[in-house]
């Protein structure tokens, strides 16, 4: 049983476009929604994650939009580079300890 | 930098073998996680460790044990490997106060 589910699974845009990843979940206790970048042969890493009392955070070309009401959350990478091209994970977290439930995760090729 | 390692990148193992994945991190991390992940199904906890010699069974336990003897490192023990234990395992760590979590290069493991 998937508590985040994310789609698309996988996803080629051009180079410029804007990739849209989106996630929701159905626990209203989740409290912190992070995104996970990784690239091949490497860990994932924190690329941005935001709070359900603010419904968009923007860092650099990177953009997180969330409707709380709509349980739904999504990525948006501005003017995608090449060097974007990497698996997306969005991830929410549950409890104490820092526990992340993690989506399913979306391969984004961004073609030159 | 923080960092987290993992003892080897690649292991072939056969079916009913005992089966250790080490994970150090370098940063005095109170909190450390094993995750799997596998395609389509995104990174799935296994267990976590909030303290030295404290842990706590994840989403998906059935089959791994875990060992934290020190606090920088945090073991996965797989007692009776089978083949559905083929996947990539993921080591992280966390400090109590902040939410990121530190990824390690994850462990390639083949179970035939």
């Amino acid at each position: 049983q998937q508590q985040v589910k994310q789609s698309p699974q996988s996803l080629i845009v051009q180079k410029g476009g804007i990739p849209i990843i989106n996630c929701a979940y159905e626990n209203t206790a989740f409290d912190y929604f992070p995104w996970y970048q990784q690239f091949p042969g490497k860990g994932p890493a924190l690329l941005i994650a935001i709070r359900p009392d603010v419904s968009e955070k923007k860092e650099g070309r990177f953009t997180i939009s969330f409707n709380k009401s709509a349980k739904q959350f999504s990525l948006h990478i501005m003017d995608s580079q090449p060097g974007d091209s990497a698996t997306y994970f969005c991830a929410a977290r549950k409890g104490g300890y820092n526990k992340l439930i993690f989506g399913a995760g979306t391969r984004l090729a961004v073609h030159p | 930098d923080v960092k987290v390692t993992q003892s080897s990148r690649y292991l072939v193992k056969r079916t009913g073998e005992k089966v250790f994945l080490e994970c150090v991190q370098d940063m005095d991390h109170e909190n450390m996680f094993w995750y799997r992940q596998d395609p389509g199904l995104g990174l799935r906890l296994i267990y976590f460790s909030y303290d030295v010699k404290m842990k706590e069974k994840g989403d998906i336990p059935e089959g791994y044990s875990v060992s934290r003897e020190k606090k920088e490192r945090f073991s996965l023990i797989l007692e009776s490997a089978s083949t559905n234990q083929t996947s990539m395992y993921l080591c992280a760590s966390s400090p109590p106060a902040q939410e990121t979590q530190y990824f390690g290069p994850g462990t390639r493991l083949l179970v035939l």
